[in-house]
């Protein structure tokens, strides 16, 4: 069974903390992807890898950035929270045409 | 710029009964996935439509596509409580890289 993993359920920030969001794959996937989902909105892609040290944009990439320094790992940074930024934040790694997805960070930025 | 549109955004509906949610997409692919969402949880994969005249069938759920019309259909038979939940359908951005687009979501609720 394909296993995506986010390191915390729950997280409570403050507004102007760097926030760092992990999340690891243990199924040697290349492509790896960070969501947010809002109520009514569905799931939007923030940004995105296909390889180590690849990355690109997705549709709303403004105030995240991303590291992926391992193939089995991709981090997403809130380099300065915002309380727009409160959301669920949902990974996923995919091979083919099949993406799985982690168990999702809820974020709350005060 | 690939849109996803479901509707409806809520359904109520009574145990036993059929109904059909609908997905648009505003230009070509040739890959449609839905998901399940059980409330505080994360995404199930249901159905991955690889072309067009695709239809897929699990239990009381069966998905289709129509990818010259850009449709997509998720087929309820005589629902049943467990089946509440939401249902995302989404749409595959570009060739073969994984990147996909979702739709709103679909909240089912289906009572007594």
């Amino acid at each position: 069974d394909v296993k995506v993993t986010q390191s915390s359920r729950y997280l409570v920030k403050r507004t102007g903390e760097k926030v760092f969001l992990e999340c690891v794959q243990d199924m040697d996937h290349e492509n790896m992807f960070w969501y947010r989902q809002d109520p009514g909105l569905g799931l939007r892609l923030i940004y995105f890898s296909y390889d180590v040290k690849m990355k690109e944009k997705g549709d709303i990439p403004e105030g995240y950035s991303v590291s992926r320094e391992k193939k089995e790992r991709f981090s997403l940074i809130l380099e300065s929270a915002s309380t727009n930024q409160t959301s669920m934040y949902l990974c996923a790694s995919s091979f083919a045409y099949e993406q799985y997805f982690g168990p999702g960070t809820r974020l709350t930025v005060t | 710029e690939l849109k996803v549109e479901q509707n409806p955004l809520f359904l109520s509906m009574q145990e036993g009964k059929n109904y059909t949610i609908y997905c648009n997409y505003s230009t070509t692919s040739d890959r449609l996935y839905w998901y399940r969402q059980d409330p505080g949880k994360s995404l199930e994969s249901l159905f991955v439509l690889l072309s067009n005249g695709a239809v897929k069938q699990e239990g009381r759920l069966m998905a289709s596509l129509d990818t010259k019309a850009r449709l997509s259909t998720l087929h309820i038979t005589a629902a049943v409580h467990d089946l509440s939940a939401t249902y995302f359908c989404a749409v595959e951005w570009s060739g073969n890289t994984g990147k996909l687009i979702f739709g709103q979501g679909t909240t089912l609720q289906v009572k007594p």
